[in-house]
């Protein structure tokens, strides 16, 4: 079964903190994708990631950023804390070839910005 | 306006009544993935479907090409299936084709 692994089920972090959300999946799965997911608006893509060291921008990049220096990690960081990214954060991952491509997602992080 | 669009919002059944939950889309689709949602866990992938109908257990998903539109159906429904139910598909334009659009969700509660 693929395992995708999110660093924290729970994090309260202060305006202005510098934010890093680690996600691990053990499939070496080639796609990597954060998501955010708030009440009213389902799930938005923040970045996704195809290859280690290669990033797109999602629909909502602004004010995060992302580092794939492994195949198995994906890292979301949020540079400055605000209040307005209070919200659940997903990981997902899937194999690289068009026509398999089930995400598998990770149990999720609620963060809190105060 | 959002590129998928599910019906209804929010839907409560009673137990072992049959459940359809609708997702809309307006343009062209290579793939459309159900998943699953339950409160405050992660999301399952119960389908991806392309063309016509795929069962597992009490869960049915058909699909329409022609009409941009496909159901879930859950019979003989159990308090365990309350969740948020999520419809996404995978755009036909080309490119970065590995991601997703969302629908925003239904919430099914069904009571005892």
């Amino acid at each position: 079964d693929v395992k995708v692994t999110q660093s924290s089920r729970y994090l309260v972090k202060r305006t202005g903190e510098k934010v890093f959300l680690e996600c691990v999946q053990d499939m070496d799965h080639e796609n990597m994708f954060w998501y955010r997911q708030d009440p009213g608006l389902g799930l938005r893509l923040i970045y996704f990631s195809y290859d280690v060291k290669m990033k797109e921008k999602g629909d909502i990049p602004e004010g995060y950023s992302v580092s794939r220096e492994k195949k198995e990690r994906f890292s979301l960081i949020l540079e400055s804390a605000s209040t307005n990214q209070t919200s659940m954060y997903l990981c997902a991952s899937s194999l690289r070839f068009v026509g398999t491509d089930e995400q598998f997602f990770g149990p999720g992080t609620r963060l809190t910005v105060l | 306006k959002n590129e998928v669009e599910q019906s209804p919002q929010n839907l409560t059944a009673q137990e072992g009544e049959f459940i359809t939950i609708n997702c809309s889309y307006s343009v062209g689709i290579s793939a459309l993935h159900w998943l699953q949602q339950h409160p405050g866990g992660g999301i399952v992938s119960l389908f991806m479907l392309s063309s016509g109908k795929k069962k597992h257990g009490r869960l049915i998903a058909t699909i329409n090409i022609q009409e941009k539109h496909s159901s879930l159906h859950i019979t003989a429904s159990h308090p365990r299936d309350s969740a948020v139910y999520i419809c996404a598909v995978r755009l036909n334009s080309g490119g970065s084709n590995y991601k997703l659009t969302f629908g925003k969700g239904t919430l099914l509660t069904v009571n005892p």
